[in-house]
């Protein structure tokens, strides 16, 4: 499978824990997103990399998120003293960016997190 | 936030009967794209539209859209059961040339009955 892989799928945790889900992106995609979806919602951004660089953050992203993506390959997404309002699917995505064409976007599976 | 919505927010038709999908959004954009999401899973992209064209087909789909309503539409015709899912419109309206990310809709749920 060559498609975008994400770990683990599903996480419940206690409220307060940390937690860390790691993003596998398309080989060769230069970039690499996540987004939040709640149920009911569409998906929101959070962050993107180009190669290793975080470039954008939003301000959905609070102090108790990081992201990183080392080597410009895989990423990781870690919430720190997780809440409840954290539960969520957490969604990485990536593209191959090049100026001038489009910018398909391809999504993983997601990773569910429940904080309890 | 959310830029796109989606009309209607649901939508039941019987297997194969046409399916049609609205979105709405507010700002000049790259590109428009729609996704399927199945429930509990993650999102598959379905087709990709740009700023300069106004129609593009995909099998079955038709995805048609208008920058001066600031609305797509798609289409999915003959459906099937297996076409049960929530559809979202995604915009590009980053700087051109930057593409950074995509702003969803909040989704059509399409039943389709046997």
């Amino acid at each position: 499978d060559t498609g975008v892989s994400q770990d683990p799928r599903h996480k419940i945790t206690k409220r307060g824990q940390n937690v860390t889900f790691r993003c596998d992106p398309i080989s060769e995609h230069n970039r690499l997103y996540w987004y939040r979806q709640t149920l009911g919602q569409g998906p929101e951004f959070l962050t993107y990399f180009q190669n290793e660089a975080q470039l954008e953050k939003s301000r959905l992203l609070s102090d108790r998120f990081s992201a990183e993506r080392p080597k410009g390959s895989f990423s990781t997404l870690e919430i720190q003293r997780t809440e409840q309002g954290d539960s969520a699917m957490y969604l990485c995505a990536s593209s191959l960016w090049r100026r001038d064409s489009g910018n398909t976007i391809y999504f993983g599976e997601g990773s569910w997190l429940t904080v309890v | 936030s959310q830029q796109g919505e989606e009309d209607p927010q649901a939508l039941s038709i019987q297997e194969g009967e046409n399916a049609t999908m609205n979105c709405s959004y507010k700002t000049s954009i790259n590109n428009l794209q729609w996704y399927r999401q199945n429930s509990g899973r993650g999102l598959v992209h379905l087709i990709l539209i740009r700023s300069n064209e106004r129609e593009k087909h995909s099998g079955r789909l038709r995805v048609t859209l208008d920058t001066s309503k600031k609305s797509s539409s798609l289409l999915i015709t003959a459906s099937r059961a297996a076409d049960t899912a929530s559809y979202f419109c995604a915009t590009d309206a980053s700087s051109a040339g930057t593409a950074s990310k995509l702003t969803f809709g909040t989704g059509t749920r399409l039943q389709v009955t046997l």
